[in-house]
């Protein structure tokens, strides 16, 4: 089972507007969530995270929301820029766990 | 940039044929790992390791097996590779598990099993 969930595979937004990436999880113990950004033919780079003890982390133009009611994490990127065109992996773990767990991937294309 | 080297970073084989990818990092983290990348999969966790002669099997780990001799070398070997086995393999290193921190990524070795 996914333990993490990504239900959207593809985005595509204005440049200028605002991207919403959205993301579920189903484990309860999770308490760190991370988003990592992915070109092709690279490995993922890391974007931003969140501990289970704040709702909002901001870095520049992305922010990450956590709901830990409805186990839901969202990243906004305002603006939207043509560079940000690329595939977005949310992931999580326990504090308590050695894994990383992600889910299958946004891929998000951003019209000039 | 965590110094995250793997080898080969393409490679077509057989199947039925042994297989081994390499990652090397020069990082000095204690912990690494083996992920595989596919299409409506995202990225798979097949074993990891938490320190030298450490590891422990992921969510994928039929197939394959994992040894680490030293902290900077985390072997994945396919000891008879199948064409379900081609995919896009991923290591990656941390310093502290899931207790927080990141993961950094080397730039994938593309298997090809025909």
């Amino acid at each position: 089972d996914q333990q993490v969930k990504q239900n959207s595979p593809s985005l595509s937004v204005q440049e200028g507007r605002i991207s919403i990436l959205n993301c579920d999880y189903t484990n309860s113990m999770f308490d760190y969530f991370l988003w990592y950004k992915k070109y092709p033919a690279e490995g993922p780079t890391f974007l931003i995270s969140i501990s289970s003890i704040k709702d909002k982390n901001e870095d520049g133009r992305f922010t990450v929301f956590l709901n830990k009611s409805a186990k839901h994490l969202s990243l906004h990127i305002v603006p939207s820029q043509p560079g940000d065109s690329a595939v977005y992996f949310c992931a999580a773990s326990a504090h308590d766990g050695n894994q990383f767990y992600f889910g299958t991937g946004t891929s998000l294309t951003v019209i000039p | 940039d965590a110094g995250i080297t793997q080898s080969p970073r393409h490679k077509v084989t057989e199947t039925g044929t042994p297989v081994t990818l390499r990652c090397h990092q020069t990082e000095n983290h204690r912990y690494m790992y083996w992920y595989r990348q596919d299409p409506g999969h995202g990225l798979r966790l097949i074993h990891y390791s938490y320190g030298v002669k450490d590891t422990d099997k992921g969510e994928v780990s039929d197939g394959y097996s994992v040894s680490r001799s030293k902290t900077e070398d985390f072997l994945l070997t396919l000891e008879s590779a199948t064409s379900s086995q081609t995919s896009v393999y991923f290591c990656a290193t941390g310093t502290s598990g899931g207790a927080g921190g990141e993961l950094f990524f080397g730039e994938g070795s593309r298997l090809t099993v025909l």
